[in-house]
């Protein structure tokens, strides 16, 4: 199993951009990066996928290293409703069929 | 408009007793998966189902059931021999490309206590 390891937590304002980084030292080949966001008491929500390089849409960007141990996601101009915790996840492709394995997560705390 | 449901959103059951928690989904997807979730941490898969009257232990299975009999609905079972079943239980439904995307969509979850 690709593992992967982020922050504990984070804190920010509003207005700010937020870069979360994940660390994924043994991803594979054929590996995706997905990141998923939660609300208390909410399932998990996509919020972006990617395999190299950048990836941008209406809500973040993922950056991706030639590598591809590591990944950011980035949050533009963050506001309170982005208090969640984000999840890093890398793609399971042992048996063939993709098992995501979530860790604990970052957990964002944005203020006035 | 297309989701996925689970019900009931809060549940309450006495120690010992089995109970079966919903999901169903109307994205058309082949495959569903059931996680649970204790405070403060992640996600851990339970079982999942890539097809129709198939299905596969996840990660914590012991204690739990699932059938899947229809390609809209994924039931899990708590039973007794489940230690410690108070938990949130996730649902999510994803259709493999088979070419490493793989986006699950989640249901908003069944709070499971057991007194």
């Amino acid at each position: 199993l690709a593992k992967t390891t982020q922050p504990i937590s984070m804190d920010s304002y509003e207005g700010q951009e937020v870069n979360i980084t994940c660390s994924h030292n043994n991803i594979a080949t054929n590996d995706y990066i997905t990141w998923y966001q939660q609300f208390p008491s909410q399932g998990p929500r996509f919020i972006i996928q990617g395999y190299k390089t950048k990836v941008t849409n209406e809500v973040a960007s993922l950056f991706i290293p030639a590598d591809r141990k590591s990944s950011t996601l980035s949050l533009p101009r963050v506001s309170l409703s982005d208090t969640a915790v984000y999840y890093c996840l890398v793609g399971d492709r042992n048996t063939g069929f993709q098992k995501l394995v979530f860790g604990t997560g970052t957990r964002l705390l944005v203020s006035p | 408009d297309g989701g996925i449901t689970q019900s009931p959103k809060y549940l309450f059951r006495k120690e010992g007793q089995n109970v079966t928690l919903s999901c169903e989904q109307n994205l058309n997807h082949d495959a569903m998966y059931w996680y649970r979730q204790d405070p403060g941490q992640g996600l851990r898969l339970i079982y999942y189902s890539q097809i129709v009257n198939d299905f596969q232990k996840g990660d914590i299975a012991e204690g739990y059931s699932v059938s899947r009999e229809k390609k809209e609905s994924f039931p899990l079972t708590v039973t007794s021999a489940q230690k410690n079943p108070t938990a949130f239980y996730l649902c999510a439904s994803s259709t493999p490309t088979g070419g490493g995307e793989d986006t699950q969509y989640f249901g908003p979850g069944t709070r499971l206590t057991v007194l």
